[in-house]
């Protein structure tokens, strides 16, 4: 079973619809990484958390560390949302980059 | 502030070469960070570097190496390729270990 989990695998929506892509693991964290992949390969870091949530512009990120599980919102999508949406996590123990990664969320948004 | 740049961004080698792929963080950034991205095994953490000293190593072969500058830009190479080391090779930023992380644009490479 992979450390970290992304539903769902893929998404099909209508322009101005609200989005939610969930992200679990099973480990102990010390943050988790929302990241948007466009076809190309460039990697945008969205959001970084290690508790709550957080917003920017149109997209909420938050994140239960109990029930070890974090949500991706986009409100009034777009087609430019259209990308893989990538959920990966820094587990805990000492300062480190090492980021373990989600399968992604392929999401295509139709006008 | 220039971006995380990756150089060479294309790459096409023949089975058995080696190759140096180089990486230069934001300006002030000490931490850098290698993934590898497949289609099969997606992304895949290779290495991290802070100051010139490797932090952290996944689990890759010895053929996999890297290095860090003093001015904190980084190289990795892989020696004695095999077609399944074909893959998009990325690289990222911070400021120190347990940061937000800025990539690069990556480099694909094609091993024939």
């Amino acid at each position: 079973k992979n450390e970290v989990e992304q539903s769902p695998q893929n998404l099909t929506a209508q322009e101005g619809e609200f989005i939610t892509i969930n992200c679990s693991y099973s480990v102990g964290i010390s943050a988790l990484h929302w990241l948007q992949q466009h076809p190309g390969g460039g990697i945008v870091s969205l959001f970084m958390l290690s508790s709550g949530k957080k917003k920017h512009g149109r997209l909420i990120a938050t994140i239960n560390i109990q029930e070890k599980h974090s949500s991706l919102h986009i409100t009034a999508s777009h087609p430019r949302d259209s990308a893989v949406y990538i959920c990966a996590v820094s587990r805990n123990g000492g300062a480190t980059n090492k980021l373990i990664f989600g399968t992604g969320t392929l999401l295509a948004v139709q006008p | 502030k220039a971006g995380v740049t990756q150089t060479p961004r294309y790459l096409i080698k023949t089975r058995g070469q080696q190759v140096t792929l180089s990486c230069s963080p934001i300006s002030g950034h000490r931490s850098v960070s290698w993934y590898q991205q497949t289609p099969g095994q997606g992304l895949q953490f290779l290495f991290e570097y802070f100051s010139e000293t490797q932090r952290n190593k996944g689990n890759f072969p010895g053929r996999f190496s890297g290095r860090q500058f003093s001015n904190s830009r980084s190289e990795m190479n892989v020696s004695t390729l095999e077609l399944g080391d074909s893959a998009l090779y990325l690289c990222a930023s911070s400021l120190k270990s347990n940061n937000e992380q800025f990539f690069g644009p990556g480099t694909r490479l094609t091993v024939l």
